[in-house]
């Protein structure tokens, strides 16, 4: 079965200081992979997502994901985070041809940024 | 664009009575997803939609809970005799129903059951 694991519930970085939210996921094959993002009060938004090709992958506001298969893994990296980046971010994967949007979501992982 | 509306925002039901939540997709958007979020279990997909047909309720509890969506522009969640381990936020998304479509999603209903 797929599963997604996200180890980290709580992150808190330094304004200016570079990201990394970890995201490991179960499959055998390839799958779809997503990070989707929750600010408060807000809907869940997409932050970038990987199907083929480059296994780096750029998203929006700087934000970029590395797939490795080897490792089942499909971090989130950020070089400089800002006070707006606080919030929380889900990574998903989908497997399903015929149901893309069939996510499994991650817990979660809230991030906090520190002025 | 207004995006995926969602109402109500909040709901508050007693138990055992029935609540019946509405989603409003993107318009041209011919996808329809519900998730159901909650602090123990997080994001859990419920069922989908795709030009009104149901195609996946693998999610969706057995009893009490049915979705519909009796034309393009609508969906609706009901969920009969509440339970207070019903209360949970549930979200609904749509997309365009190509294949590797993000999907957007609505702010989400609060259900409350007491």
């Amino acid at each position: 079965a797929q599963s997604v694991t996200q180890p980290d519930a709580r992150v808190t970085v330094s304004e200016g200081a570079s990201l990394q939210l970890r995201c490991k996921y179960s499959y055998s094959g390839t799958p779809y992979l997503f990070w989707y993002v929750q600010y408060p009060r807000q809907g869940l938004q997409l932050l970038l997502k990987y199907y083929s090709g480059d296994p780096v992958v750029q998203g929006v506001n700087g934000f970029e994901a590395e797939f490795i298969k080897s490792n089942s893994s499909f971090h989130l990296r950020k070089a400089s985070v800002h006070w707006s980046d606080s919030a929380v971010y889900f990574c998903a994967v989908s497997a399903l041809w015929y149901n893309q949007g069939k996510l499994i979501f991650g817990q979660g992982t809230k991030l906090s940024i520190k002025p | 664009n207004a995006g995926v509306i969602q109402t109500p925002r909040h709901k508050v039901t007693g138990k055992g009575q029935e609540a019946t939540l509405w989603c409003e997709p993107i318009s041209g958007h011919s996808a329809v997803f519900w998730y159901r979020q909650t602090i123990v279990q997080g994001l859990e997909f419920l069922t989908y939609f795709r030009n009104q047909a149901p195609i996946d309720d693998s999610g969706m509890p057995k009893e009490r809970f049915s979705a519909q969506m009796p034309n393009q522009s609508h969906s609706t969640l009901k969920i009969q005799s509440t339970q207070p381990q019903d209360s949970a936020v549930y979200l609904c998304a749509s997309s365009l129903g190509v294949s590797n479509e993000r999907l957007f999603f609505g702010h989400g209903t609060k259900l409350s059951v007491l």
